[in-house]
């Protein structure tokens, strides 16, 4: 079983909707979660950490169930600037990365 | 700017052929990291740095060599490039240990002939 595992997508999606990632981890131990955003062909980016009682940025919402050991990406009225690989990434005293799912917004 | 500079960006070569990939980062991080990246497998750590003259394996270290003489450059040694190392490679770094947030430099493809 993988580490980090996350559905590679890709998720099509129009301009407006709605868009939800889950991404579940092994390592009952993890310490930390992160979203990353990259671009085909670039360097990952830090899109946002994810805390216990869930955080917000702007149109992003993420969550954390250390129950079930997951994490999910909530993108509310996706722009097409949104499209590109969302990576999960865990913390177990070095940074696990998924291998990301994709995301294509359409017009 | 905070940045972590690669260099090159782009280097086709031949097997056996020794090269460098130079990593530089003006943020005074502690940490530094090197991975690869290939499709379907994600980002893969090669080796990795706590601070100056603390080098450790990451996941896949076999074929790779690195040093930290400075805190400011990991660069990543292939003493003999074979093709399964053709790759997509970033440079990384962060404060404290190596489970914070990381800063990638813009990528370093790699094809080895």
């Amino acid at each position: 079983r993988k580490e980090v595992e996350q559905d590679p997508g890709p998720f099509n999606v129009p301009e407006g909707a709605t868009v939800a990632f889950n991404c579940t981890y092994s390592n009952s131990a993890s310490q930390s979660f992160f979203w990353y955003r990259q671009d085909c062909r670039k360097e990952p980016k830090l899109l946002m950490s994810v805390y216990s009682s869930g955080n917000e940025d702007g149109r992003f919402t993420a969550q954390l169930n250390r129950a079930s050991q997951y994490i999910s990406l909530l993108i509310r009225d996706s722009k097409l600037s949104d499209s590109a690989t969302y990576l999960c990434v865990v913390n177990q005293g070095k940074l696990i990365f998924g291998t990301g799912t994709r995301l294509q917004v359409f017009p | 700017e905070a940045q972590v500079t690669q260099n090159p960006r782009y280097l086709i070569t031949v097997t056996g052929k020794k090269l460098t990939v130079t990593c530089s980062q003006n943020m005074n991080h502690e940490y530094m990291s090197w991975y690869r990246q290939d499709p379907g497998l994600g980002l893969r750590q090669i080796y990795y740095s706590m601070n100056v003259e603390v080098t450790d394996k990451g996941d896949v270290p076999e074929g790779y060599k690195v040093s930290r003489k400075e805190k400011r450059n990991f660069p990543l040694i292939l003493e003999s490039p074979s093709p399964n190392q053709t790759s997509l490679y970033f440079c990384a770094s962060s404060l404290g240990k190596g489970g914070q947030p990381q800063h990638f430099g813009d990528g370093t493809r790699l094809s080895i002939l």
